[in-house]
């Protein structure tokens, strides 16, 4: 079965640190690869996503991700953060074979100290 | 603008008192999703509907019931609210499956349901 890991459940950065929030799944097949924000008080928005070609996909506001087959991990990163990213990051995966399915991490909650 | 709306995004019930959360879509795509969010944790999906067609996750209870009549709304049906059923109920809405980038999900605000 698919899983999908966030091992770091919080994490507290000052402006203007460099981010990175890790993911890794688990599943042998092709993969979709997502990552979600949700603002305090606001829905689940897509971030960045990944379905085929250049491993490393930019999202908005600044965010990136990496995908790396061989660690099946798809790492969140962004050079400088802000306060208003303080938010709940979830990443996802569907496989291709699992009728839309959509696995979500537990999440980490980011917190900016201004 | 195309959204996924859910009405209301706070819903107070009793125990044991039925109660219908209720999901619409502008963006005229086949599929809508629900899921049910617990504080702190990942959503979790309790169903989905490809056009008419209703896919029950295994481990989704009996209590919880799906019903969309139009390609636009879609429900949810809690016959008889346990306080374990508190949480955020979310609808989501894809182009497709099977297909790649139109999988993608759209998400709507949510419903909080309180069971008193």
């Amino acid at each position: 079965a698919q899983s999908v890991s966030q091992h770091n459940h919080h994490v507290i950065l000052s402006e203007a640190a460099s981010l990175e929030l890790g993911c890794n799944y688990s599943y042998g097949g092709t993969v979709n690869l997502f990552w979600y924000v949700q603002y305090p008080g606001q829905h689940l928005q897509l971030l960045l996503k990944y379905f085929s070609g250049d491993p490393l996909v930019k999202g908005i506001k600044g965010f990136e991700a990496e995908f790396i087959k061989s660690k099946f991990s798809f790492n969140l990163r962004k050079p400088s953060v802000q306060w208003s990213d303080t938010a709940e990051y979830f990443c996802a995966v569907t496989a291709s074979s699992s009728a839309s399915k959509i696995i979500f991490g537990s999440g980490t909650r980011l917190s900016i100290r201004p | 603008d195309a959204m996924v709306i859910q009405n209301p995004r706070y819903q107070v019930t009793q125990f044991g008192k039925p109660v219908t959360l209720s999901c619409s879509q502008t963006l005229n795509h086949n599929v809508m999703y629900w899921y049910q969010q617990k504080s702190s944790q990942a959503p979790k999906l309790l169903f989905h509907y490809y056009d008419k067609d209703f896919n029950n996750e295994a481990d989704t209870p009996d209590n919880f019931q799906s019903r969309r009549p139009n390609t636009s709304f879609c429900f949810l049906d809690i016959r008889s609210p346990g306080l374990g059923d508190a949480a955020m109920y979310l609808c989501a809405t894809s182009r497709d499956r099977y297909s790649g980038s139109l999988e993608t999900q759209y998400f709507g605000p949510g419903t909080r349901l309180l069971v008193l």
